[in-house]
């Protein structure tokens, strides 16, 4: 089965905490994509992060920095010193590269809300 | 500016009617994608297109057609046969045959029952 299970509905933060958002993912493919995106309250989905499998690095960009363990199936993405613009709801999705189409499948999402 | 326009952004059905939802892109890309949003969950795929005229259904097609009669247009039908249609409608591109790319997302369009 391909799946991926953000076990985090909601997480509420103060200002400039540090906040870890968990991906974990189900994949028989030995190549695959891991993404995450921001979806705003506005609706659409800003596109985030881009992983491949073979790619184990972890990746920083300003406040955020993902962390990707083959190991673990995990992909978890934090925020470092958040901020209330951080506020959204976060899917982690998984692209296989089995199955011949360019499919994308998301969790269910993690809303995050950032209080002053 | 290159992106993916959905229209309108709300959209209220009554009771045995069909309603259309535009999603335009002018990013050149060939691949589209209709995804359904309800409260608490992820996105679930109703019907992608690799190239014009063609599509194919996703997890959740029942109730919905498509057309893509040009690659920069891809408009999804909420049909009567839909009897839960209340939902977030994201449409999406990406190009073809790149599985490593994004997909590129509208603003959505929220379609509510009268």
């Amino acid at each position: 089965a391909q799946k991926v299970t953000q076990a985090q509905t909601e997480i509420s933060v103060v200002e400039k905490e540090d906040v870890t958002l968990d991906c974990v993912y189900e994949t028989r493919d030995t190549t695959y994509y891991l993404f995450w995106y921001k979806q705003p309250p506005s609706g659409e989905l800003v596109f985030l992060i881009r992983r491949n499998s073979f790619d184990e690095q972890n990746e920083i960009s300003g406040r955020y920095s993902w962390n990707f363990q083959k190991s673990t199936s995990s992909f978890n993405f934090t925020i470092t010193a958040s901020q209330v613009v951080d506020s959204a709801v976060y899917f982690c999705a998984l692209r296989p590269t089995s199955g011949g189409y360019n499919k994308l499948i998301f969790g269910a999402g993690t809303r995050l809300a950032v209080h002053p | 500016d290159g992106g993916i326009t959905q229209s309108p952004k709300y959209l209220f059905r009554k009771e045995g009617q069909n309603v259309t939802l535009s999603c335009e892109q002018n990013l050149n890309h060939d691949a589209m994608y209709w995804y359904r949003q309800d409260p608490g969950q992820g996105l679930r795929l109703i019907y992608y297109s690799q190239i014009v005229n063609d599509f194919q259904k996703g997890d959740i097609a029942e109730g919905y057609s498509v057309s893509r009669e040009k690659k920069e247009s891809f408009p999804l039908t909420v049909t009567s046969a839909q009897k839960n249609p209340t939902a977030f409608y994201l449409c999406a591109s990406s190009i073809y045959l790149r599985v490593n790319q994004p997909q590129h997302f509208g603003d959505g369009t929220r379609l509510s029952i009268l």
